[in-house]
């Protein structure tokens, strides 16, 4: 079954607005990481993140392993963070689960 | 940041004939990875490789699909022969840790 379940499946923001994704997980987990995923289609790492919270410039990643969820938090949004977020799971040691994405679009 | 590179980018090929998708990992990594990404839908883990050796692999990764990275040079994702729902982009990453991910290769198969 999904392992992975991130929501929501899409978000329509105006510049300047925060966001919040979630993904939660129906297994245990080892860690989890949070990528971007260009229009093009390459992914880019935002966090690698077994645990707690996690900052960087305007984005915020918080994981809760007893509850088995993360979060991606983007503050003050840009039309430029426009495109898909994807969380994986990291159930055992190296091999990570894909949720199927939140698309985001940010408009001026 | 690392960096991982994927040849080629593109790929198109008849139905039928066999395809070798190149990754050339981030140097120090131990874990490799292939995925598979058919256009609008889900990134679908195929495998996993360490130490030369598969260490998982999925549902998607078939019968015709092979990886192996000889002597430390690129790791290969071979398909033969290739079918018609292979048509995907393919992505390469590899961690120590953090998965780093490839620019990906698109492959048509006609």
């Amino acid at each position: 079954g999904q392992q992975v379940q991130q929501s929501p499946a899409s978000l329509v923001l105006q510049e300047g607005e925060n966001a919040e994704l979630q993904c939660n997980f129906s297994t245990s987990l080892n860690s989890m990481q949070w990528f971007y995923q260009r229009p093009g289609g390459s992914l880019v790492s935002l966090f690698y993140n077994p645990s707690g919270t996690k900052h960087s410039g305007r984005l915020t990643s918080t994981t809760v392993i007893k509850e088995r969820r993360s979060s991606l938090h983007i503050s003050s949004s840009q039309t430029t963070d426009s495109g898909t977020y994807l969380c994986a799971l990291e159930p055992g040691y190296q091999n990570f689960y894909f949720g199927k994405g939140t698309s985001l679009t940010v408009i001026p | 940041g690392p960096k991982v590179l994927q040849i080629p980018s593109h790929q198109i090929i008849d139905m039928g004939q066999m395809v070798t998708l190149n990754c050339d990992p981030v140097s120090n990594h131990l874990y490799f990875y292939w995925y598979k990404q058919i256009l609008g839908q889900q990134m679908e883990f195929l495998v996993n490789f360490y130490n030369g050796k598969v260490m998982e692999k999925s549902k998607l990764f078939k019968d015709q699909f092979s990886v192996e990275r000889p002597d430390g040079s690129y790791f290969t994702l071979k398909i033969q022969p290739t079918a018609l729902e292979d048509s995907a982009v393919y992505f390469c990453a590899s961690s120590l840790n953090e998965q780093y991910f490839g620019p990906g290769t698109r492959l048509t198969v006609l």
